[in-house]
């Protein structure tokens, strides 16, 4: 079936530097790209989305950035603080079935480090 | 801000029992969905909802069923309660299926023993 692959699983950065999570998806009709993140004990929450018709979108510190070519889509956190500590996934739209849904990544545990 | 309520916050069961979890939103959505979610496995898709009493079977539907009566709740139906279902049961509600965000709910802890 589709699916989608994320790494690293586990991501430890020093406060200030950036993380870089990317994933990769099979179904080569998805068209929508968001990313969530899950503080402990919290509900998942975006933070922020891509449609295939852009390659790039930025949103402050956070940045995600799309090669349909390649069906890989990869998050980048500039300048990361301890409050990104955080499970952070991602997801690709899948329309298989009658009706389209989204399929989730493993999830990456980042730490950020003061 | 769409508000999307899960009835429990932990519940606990014991094994063979039926068990409804029940969850509410506000927002007028067409879709609804259930995920499970538990560590190293992400969140993994039961069942989704794209209208009243319509619903479509995700990656792991084995052991559970769903109702929606109305559009703005949408139910998971444990029929027998198994120790593997033991897991965070996550609702969520989008405008469209698969092209718009999902709205989580905070999640419900079942525990089979």
């Amino acid at each position: 079936g589709e699916n989608v692959e994320q790494h690293p699983s586990t991501l430890s950065v020093q406060e200030g530097d950036s993380a870089v999570i990317k994933c990769t998806y099979s179904d080569s009709a998805s068209n929508y790209f968001p990313w969530y993140k899950q503080e402990l004990g919290k509900r998942p929450q975006l933070i922020i989305d891509i449609r295939s018709n852009v390659g790039e979108k930025k949103d402050q510190r956070i940045a995600v950035t799309l090669n349909k070519t390649a069906k890989h889509f990869s998050l980048h956190i500039t300048e990361t603080q301890p409050e990104d500590s955080a499970v952070y996934f991602c997801a690709a739209s899948f329309y298989g079935g009658s009706q389209g849904n989204l399929i989730f990544g493993k999830g990456t545990k980042l730490s950020v480090k003061p | 801000d769409v508000k999307v309520t899960q009835s429990s916050r932990y519940l606990v069961k014991r094994t063979g029992e039926k068990v409804f979890l029940e969850c509410v939103q506000d927002m007028d959505h067409e879709n609804m969905f259930w995920y499970r979610q538990d560590p190293g496995l992400g969140l993994r898709l039961i069942y989704f909802s794209y209208d009243v009493k319509m619903k479509e079977k995700g990656d792991i539907p084995e052991g559970y069923s769903v109702s929606r009566e109305k559009k703005e709740r949408f139910s998971l139906i444990l029929e027998s309660a198994s120790t593997n279902q033991t897991s965070m049961y996550l609702c969520a509600s989008s405008v469209t299926g698969g092209r718009s965000p999902l709205h989580f709910g905070n999640g419900t802890r079942l525990t089979v023993t």
